[in-house]
């Protein structure tokens, strides 16, 4: 199966900072089987990108997603206080569908 | 407006089986692309996908956990149904409900989900 591998582990930033998350497969995922989650503390997790750079319903276009084959990047332009969570990244290229380890995005 | 709620026991002693219920609304699991599957996430953890069942019966499973699991859909009552046998304390976790969309394997709508604990 296709390991999906984020880092950092924990980003500690502050408001108003650029955030950079990286996903690493250990295989080629096609680019429309990549998306990107975002948990805040008990809360369900809520699709923000899909199909490496597609931002859902409702997001902010201060979030985006970009990378192709094993390298793909979340990015998070300027941190607004509600953006501080846990981040996954997920594949479906592949059977069965994976998702990354998380990144924390910590206020610092 | 597409809405999932899990539904199950909080709590199943070890060797028993989960059954949980996913009830959802604002779509059909008649209709093409549509699925609906479920993850869990054990306290402080990621996510793990468990299984995904599509509009036109396709199942699939976690490869380490395809033995316990079945997935089945009802789909006049607009629910799925997931259990897991032989349940173990490492098995605590909440459990999600989620649509998929088979056209791009991802999960746009969630459910709330539900806290499952394995205690004897």
């Amino acid at each position: 199966e296709v390991v999906l591998t984020q880092s950092p582990g924990t980003l500690s930033l502050s408001p108003g900072e650029r955030a950079t998350l990286s996903c690493r497969a250990s295989e080629t995922v096609r680019s429309p089987y990549l998306a990107w989650y975002q948990q805040r503390p008990g809360q369900a997790p809520r699709l923000l990108i899909y199909g490496t750079s597609s931002r859902a319903t409702g997001i902010p276009d201060r979030f985006s997603g970009s990378g192709s084959e094993t390298d793909f990047t979340l990015t998070i332009s300027r941190l607004e206080p509600e953006d501080f969570a846990v981040y996954y990244c997920q594949q479906y290229y592949s059977s069965p569908l994976t998702f990354g380890g998380g990144t924390k995005v910590e206020i610092k | 407006q597409v809405t999932l709620r899990e539904s199950g026991p909080a709590l199943v002693k070890p060797t028993q089986t989960l059954t949980l219920t996913c009830t959802f609304s604002g779509f059909s699991l008649t209709t093409t692309d549509m699925c609906v599957g479920w993850v869990r996430q054990p306290p402080g953890k990621a996510l793990e996908w468990l299984a995904r069942i599509d509009w036109n019966g396709d199942k699939y499973y976690s490869t380490s956990l395809k033995t316990r699991l079945t997935i089945s859909k009802d789909t006049s009552k607009n629910q799925v149904v997931l259990t897991m046998t032989n349940m173990d304390p490492v098995d605590t976790a909440t459990y999600y409900c989620a649509r998929i969309r088979h056209s791009g394997g991802f999960l746009d709508y969630w459910g709330q989900g539900s806290l499952v604990t394995v205690s004897s």
